[in-house]
Protein backbone atom coordinates (compact mmCIF):
# COMPACT_ATOMS: atom_id res chain seq x y z
CA UNK A 1 0.00 0.00 0.00
CA UNK A 2 0.87 3.64 0.09
CA UNK A 3 0.59 6.58 2.45
CA UNK A 4 0.02 9.73 0.50
CA UNK A 5 0.04 13.16 1.76
CA UNK A 6 -1.93 16.20 0.43
CA UNK A 7 -1.66 19.60 1.74
CA UNK A 8 -3.28 21.82 1.94
CA UNK A 9 -6.55 19.69 2.53
CA UNK A 10 -8.40 22.68 2.02
CA UNK A 11 -8.48 26.13 1.01
CA UNK A 12 -10.39 29.36 0.10
CA UNK A 13 -8.77 31.77 -2.49
CA UNK A 14 -9.59 35.02 -4.06
CA UNK A 15 -10.38 34.80 -7.94
CA UNK A 16 -7.08 35.60 -10.43
CA UNK A 17 -4.64 34.01 -7.51
CA UNK A 18 -2.95 30.79 -7.81
CA UNK A 19 -2.58 27.65 -5.40
CA UNK A 20 -0.23 25.07 -5.08
CA UNK A 21 -0.89 21.87 -3.86
CA UNK A 22 1.63 19.39 -2.70
CA UNK A 23 1.79 15.59 -2.46
CA UNK A 24 4.02 13.61 -0.80
CA UNK A 25 4.22 9.47 -1.08
CA UNK A 26 5.81 6.85 1.29
CA UNK A 27 7.47 5.37 -1.04
CA UNK A 28 9.14 5.87 -4.39
CA UNK A 29 6.63 5.95 -7.26
CA UNK A 30 7.27 6.08 -11.24
CA UNK A 31 4.32 8.31 -12.19
CA UNK A 32 1.89 10.09 -9.77
CA UNK A 33 -1.48 11.09 -11.03
CA UNK A 34 -3.59 14.16 -10.28
CA UNK A 35 -7.26 14.69 -10.82
CA UNK A 36 -10.11 16.74 -10.48
CA UNK A 37 -13.48 16.09 -9.16
CA UNK A 38 -15.98 18.86 -9.62
CA UNK A 39 -18.99 19.31 -7.08
CA UNK A 40 -21.61 16.40 -7.61
CA UNK A 41 -18.93 14.74 -10.09
CA UNK A 42 -16.73 12.00 -10.44
CA UNK A 43 -13.04 12.48 -11.02
CA UNK A 44 -11.51 13.49 -14.22
CA UNK A 45 -7.74 12.84 -14.59
CA UNK A 46 -5.99 16.10 -15.43
CA UNK A 47 -1.98 14.76 -15.88
CA UNK A 48 0.53 12.12 -15.44
CA UNK A 49 3.62 13.71 -13.58
CA UNK A 50 7.05 11.23 -14.40
CA UNK A 51 10.37 12.24 -12.60
CA UNK A 52 12.57 14.20 -14.78
CA UNK A 53 9.95 14.58 -17.65
CA UNK A 54 7.27 17.14 -18.07
CA UNK A 55 3.57 15.94 -17.03
CA UNK A 56 1.23 14.39 -20.13
CA UNK A 57 -1.65 16.26 -19.94
CA UNK A 58 -5.37 14.81 -20.59
CA UNK A 59 -7.75 16.94 -23.27
CA UNK A 60 -9.35 20.27 -21.97
CA UNK A 61 -6.12 20.39 -19.78
CA UNK A 62 -3.16 22.82 -20.17
CA UNK A 63 0.22 23.32 -18.29
CA UNK A 64 -0.13 27.00 -18.47
CA UNK A 65 -3.27 26.41 -15.88
CA UNK A 66 -2.56 23.65 -14.23
CA UNK A 67 1.41 23.40 -13.78
CA UNK A 68 3.12 20.59 -11.89
CA UNK A 69 6.19 19.90 -10.74
CA UNK A 70 8.11 16.24 -10.07
CA UNK A 71 11.56 16.66 -8.27
CA UNK A 72 11.40 13.38 -6.98
CA UNK A 73 9.86 10.19 -7.21
CA UNK A 74 8.20 10.62 -3.96
CA UNK A 75 7.05 14.51 -4.44
CA UNK A 76 4.66 16.61 -6.42
CA UNK A 77 2.96 19.68 -7.01
CA UNK A 78 -0.07 20.68 -8.82
CA UNK A 79 -0.88 24.79 -9.43
CA UNK A 80 -3.84 25.94 -9.98
CA UNK A 81 -2.91 29.18 -11.98
CA UNK A 82 -5.56 32.28 -12.22
CA UNK A 83 -8.09 30.69 -10.42
CA UNK A 84 -11.80 31.30 -11.01
CA UNK A 85 -15.04 30.03 -9.20
CA UNK A 86 -15.19 27.35 -11.79
CA UNK A 87 -11.87 25.68 -10.10
CA UNK A 88 -13.81 25.29 -7.25
CA UNK A 89 -13.13 21.49 -7.12
CA UNK A 90 -10.92 18.77 -5.11
CA UNK A 91 -8.14 17.81 -6.43
CA UNK A 92 -6.70 14.45 -5.92
CA UNK A 93 -3.38 12.72 -6.10
CA UNK A 94 -2.77 9.58 -6.93
CA UNK A 95 -0.18 6.55 -7.22
CA UNK A 96 -0.05 3.32 -8.68
CA UNK A 97 1.69 0.27 -6.02
CA UNK A 98 2.62 -2.70 -7.43
CA UNK A 99 3.97 -4.95 -10.19
CA UNK A 100 1.37 -6.00 -12.85
CA UNK A 101 -2.47 -5.01 -12.35
CA UNK A 102 -1.40 -2.47 -10.12
CA UNK A 103 -3.34 -0.78 -6.85
CA UNK A 104 -4.39 3.01 -7.07
CA UNK A 105 -4.07 4.73 -3.98
CA UNK A 106 -5.48 8.12 -3.50
CA UNK A 107 -4.47 11.27 -1.19
CA UNK A 108 -7.15 12.54 1.07
CA UNK A 109 -7.65 15.42 -1.75
CA UNK A 110 -7.40 19.19 -1.57
CA UNK A 111 -11.08 20.94 -1.32
CA UNK A 112 -10.64 24.19 -3.41
CA UNK A 113 -13.35 26.72 -3.24
CA UNK A 114 -12.68 30.19 -5.60
CA UNK A 115 -14.70 33.48 -4.28
CA UNK B 1 -11.85 5.60 -25.73
CA UNK B 2 -13.05 3.32 -22.60
CA UNK B 3 -16.09 4.71 -20.54
CA UNK B 4 -17.52 3.30 -17.36
CA UNK B 5 -20.67 3.80 -16.50
CA UNK B 6 -22.25 2.64 -13.14
CA UNK B 7 -26.29 1.88 -12.47
CA UNK B 8 -27.76 3.30 -10.18
CA UNK B 9 -26.81 6.60 -10.04
CA UNK B 10 -28.13 6.64 -5.97
CA UNK B 11 -29.82 4.10 -3.97
CA UNK B 12 -31.59 4.31 -0.66
CA UNK B 13 -32.34 1.19 1.08
CA UNK B 14 -33.50 -0.34 4.85
CA UNK B 15 -30.66 -1.45 7.41
CA UNK B 16 -29.43 -4.90 6.60
CA UNK B 17 -30.63 -5.59 2.83
CA UNK B 18 -28.12 -6.87 0.52
CA UNK B 19 -27.34 -4.73 -2.45
CA UNK B 20 -25.66 -4.79 -5.86
CA UNK B 21 -24.24 -2.14 -7.53
CA UNK B 22 -23.10 -2.47 -11.04
CA UNK B 23 -20.23 -1.09 -13.36
CA UNK B 24 -20.13 -1.86 -17.13
CA UNK B 25 -16.69 -0.50 -19.57
CA UNK B 26 -16.43 -0.34 -22.81
CA UNK B 27 -13.03 -1.56 -23.53
CA UNK B 28 -12.40 -4.85 -21.86
CA UNK B 29 -8.72 -4.43 -22.64
CA UNK B 30 -8.15 -3.91 -19.12
CA UNK B 31 -5.18 -4.85 -16.45
CA UNK B 32 -7.51 -4.21 -13.55
CA UNK B 33 -10.68 -3.14 -11.79
CA UNK B 34 -11.49 -1.37 -8.57
CA UNK B 35 -14.15 0.04 -6.69
CA UNK B 36 -13.41 2.71 -3.98
CA UNK B 37 -15.24 4.11 -1.53
CA UNK B 38 -15.64 8.15 -1.12
CA UNK B 39 -17.46 10.04 2.16
CA UNK B 40 -18.77 12.98 1.37
CA UNK B 41 -15.97 16.08 0.79
CA UNK B 42 -13.00 13.18 1.38
CA UNK B 43 -10.67 11.07 -0.24
CA UNK B 44 -10.95 7.56 -1.62
CA UNK B 45 -10.62 4.55 -0.16
CA UNK B 46 -9.76 1.04 -1.67
CA UNK B 47 -12.19 -1.64 -1.19
CA UNK B 48 -11.57 -4.25 -3.62
CA UNK B 49 -8.94 -5.04 -6.39
CA UNK B 50 -9.65 -7.48 -9.35
CA UNK B 51 -6.69 -7.90 -11.64
CA UNK B 52 -8.05 -8.80 -14.57
CA UNK B 53 -7.42 -12.63 -14.55
CA UNK B 54 -9.25 -13.01 -11.24
CA UNK B 55 -13.33 -13.21 -11.92
CA UNK B 56 -14.11 -12.04 -7.64
CA UNK B 57 -12.44 -10.47 -4.60
CA UNK B 58 -13.85 -10.38 -1.44
CA UNK B 59 -13.78 -8.59 1.58
CA UNK B 60 -15.40 -8.87 4.65
CA UNK B 61 -19.08 -8.27 3.93
CA UNK B 62 -18.27 -6.95 0.38
CA UNK B 63 -17.60 -9.18 -2.95
CA UNK B 64 -16.63 -7.85 -6.06
CA UNK B 65 -17.11 -10.15 -9.36
CA UNK B 66 -15.23 -9.21 -12.83
CA UNK B 67 -16.64 -10.38 -16.27
CA UNK B 68 -13.95 -9.03 -18.84
CA UNK B 69 -15.23 -10.00 -21.29
CA UNK B 70 -19.00 -8.42 -21.01
CA UNK B 71 -17.05 -5.51 -19.56
CA UNK B 72 -19.16 -5.31 -16.54
CA UNK B 73 -18.36 -5.75 -12.98
CA UNK B 74 -20.51 -5.58 -9.86
CA UNK B 75 -19.90 -5.15 -6.08
CA UNK B 76 -22.10 -6.96 -3.37
CA UNK B 77 -22.93 -5.75 -0.11
CA UNK B 78 -24.31 -7.71 2.25
CA UNK B 79 -26.33 -6.93 5.77
CA UNK B 80 -26.05 -3.48 4.68
CA UNK B 81 -25.09 -0.65 7.44
CA UNK B 82 -25.63 3.06 8.03
CA UNK B 83 -21.99 3.47 7.81
CA UNK B 84 -21.81 2.18 4.87
CA UNK B 85 -23.37 5.09 3.02
CA UNK B 86 -21.13 6.84 0.81
CA UNK B 87 -20.59 7.25 -3.20
CA UNK B 88 -18.79 3.91 -4.40
CA UNK B 89 -16.87 4.30 -7.72
CA UNK B 90 -15.54 1.64 -10.00
CA UNK B 91 -12.38 2.18 -11.97
CA UNK B 92 -10.97 0.75 -14.30
CA UNK B 93 -7.02 0.16 -15.03
CA UNK B 94 -4.41 -0.44 -17.09
CA UNK B 95 -4.34 0.23 -20.95
CA UNK B 96 -1.32 -0.15 -22.61
CA UNK B 97 0.45 -1.18 -19.38
CA UNK B 98 -0.36 -1.94 -15.84
CA UNK B 99 0.84 1.92 -15.08
CA UNK B 100 -1.33 3.51 -17.02
CA UNK B 101 -3.69 6.27 -15.84
CA UNK B 102 -7.51 4.81 -14.59
CA UNK B 103 -11.07 5.81 -15.65
CA UNK B 104 -14.01 6.25 -13.19
CA UNK B 105 -16.99 5.96 -13.63
CA UNK B 106 -19.83 7.96 -12.18
CA UNK B 107 -20.44 6.60 -9.14
CA UNK B 108 -23.32 5.16 -7.04
CA UNK B 109 -24.68 7.20 -4.33
CA UNK B 110 -25.84 5.23 -1.62
CA UNK B 111 -27.45 5.55 1.61
CA UNK B 112 -28.54 3.33 4.12
CA UNK B 113 -31.94 3.95 6.64
CA UNK B 114 -31.29 2.97 9.80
Amino acid sequence: SAVISQKPSRDICQRGTSLTIQCQVDSQVTMMFWYRQQPGQSLTLIATANQGSEATYESGFVIDKFPISRPNLTFSTLTVSNMSPEDSSIYLCSVHIGGGGTEAFFGQGTRLTVV
Amino acid sequence: KQEVTQIPAALSVPEGENLVLNCSFTDSAIYNLQWFRQDPGKGLTSLLLIQSSQREQTSGRLNASLDKSSGRSTLYIAASQPGDSATYLCAVGGFETSYDKVIFGPGTSLSVIP
